[in-house]
């Protein structure tokens, strides 16, 4: 376990409504980064964080947003759900250059 | 930009044989890292393998070693007397070194493992 925690674990919201997926970890990693996992895609990168307030975009970044304004938090924000958005999320961890990534037990979220 | 192929959508074993998952990948670089994952049913990614592109030598952790051809690309995973809690999703990464060092993923390969 690399003291990483997504929450909530399983979400269930309407379409329209923003949403807020949290991954919180308690060993001042440097690099947090958000994937999705959809079937016959593997995961595939939202955003990612390379340290607080810097941010950028990953491959599929459209109709998410992310803020990291303390090291052990990084927040995805869907602005608006859409149907096409529900997926498994998972955060990822990296203390630094060249070492393993620790992923968390993912989020469901699913979007009516 | 990387991109990392699994052209296996499914793969049976029975318990005790050997199997081999295959994957290739594209990239400009020279100098990367790939990595095996394997996702159980909890849904947790876990790391199976890694292989540092500089280095020749293929990596082997217990039952899973590695076939990396360099200039073919290709990095197949070996599991030996396959257990019935190999069973799960198997993805392939790719990681350039230096920068964001994003993971690239394959879509995927499901292994069952038969008693």
């Amino acid at each position: 376990d690399a003291g990483i925690t997504q929450s909530p674990r399983h979400k269930v919201t309407e379409t329209g409504t923003p949403v807020t997926l949290r991954c919180h970890q308690t060993e001042n990693h440097r690099y947090m980064y958000w994937y999705r996992q959809d079937p016959g895609h593997g995961l595939r990168l939202i955003h990612y964080s390379y340290g607080v307030k810097d941010t950028d975009k990953g491959e599929v970044s459209d109709g998410y947003s992310v803020s990291r304004s303390k090291t052990e938090d990084f927040l995805l924000t869907l602005e608006s759900a859409t149907s096409s958005q529900t997926s498994v999320y998972f955060c990822a961890i990296r203390m630094g250059q060249g070492v393993e990534a620790f992923f968390g037990q993912g989020t469901r979220l699913t979007v009516v | 930009a990387q991109t990392v192929t699994q052209s296996q959508p499914e793969m049976s074993v029975q318990e005790a044989e050997t199997v081999t998952l295959s994957c290739t990948y594209d990239t400009s670089e020279s100098d990367y890292y790939l990595f095996w994952y394997k996702q159980p049913p909890s849904r947790q990614m876990i790391l199976v393998i890694r292989q540092e592109a500089y280095k020749q030598q293929n990596a082997t952790e217990n039952r899973f070693s590695v076939n990396f051809q360099k200039a073919a690309k290709s990095f197949s995973l070996k599991i030996s007397d396959s257990q019935l809690g190999d069973a799960a999703m198997y993805f392939c990464a790719y990681r350039s070194r230096g920068g964001s060092e994003k993971l690239v993923f394959g879509k995927g390969t499901k292994l069952t493992v038969n008693p």
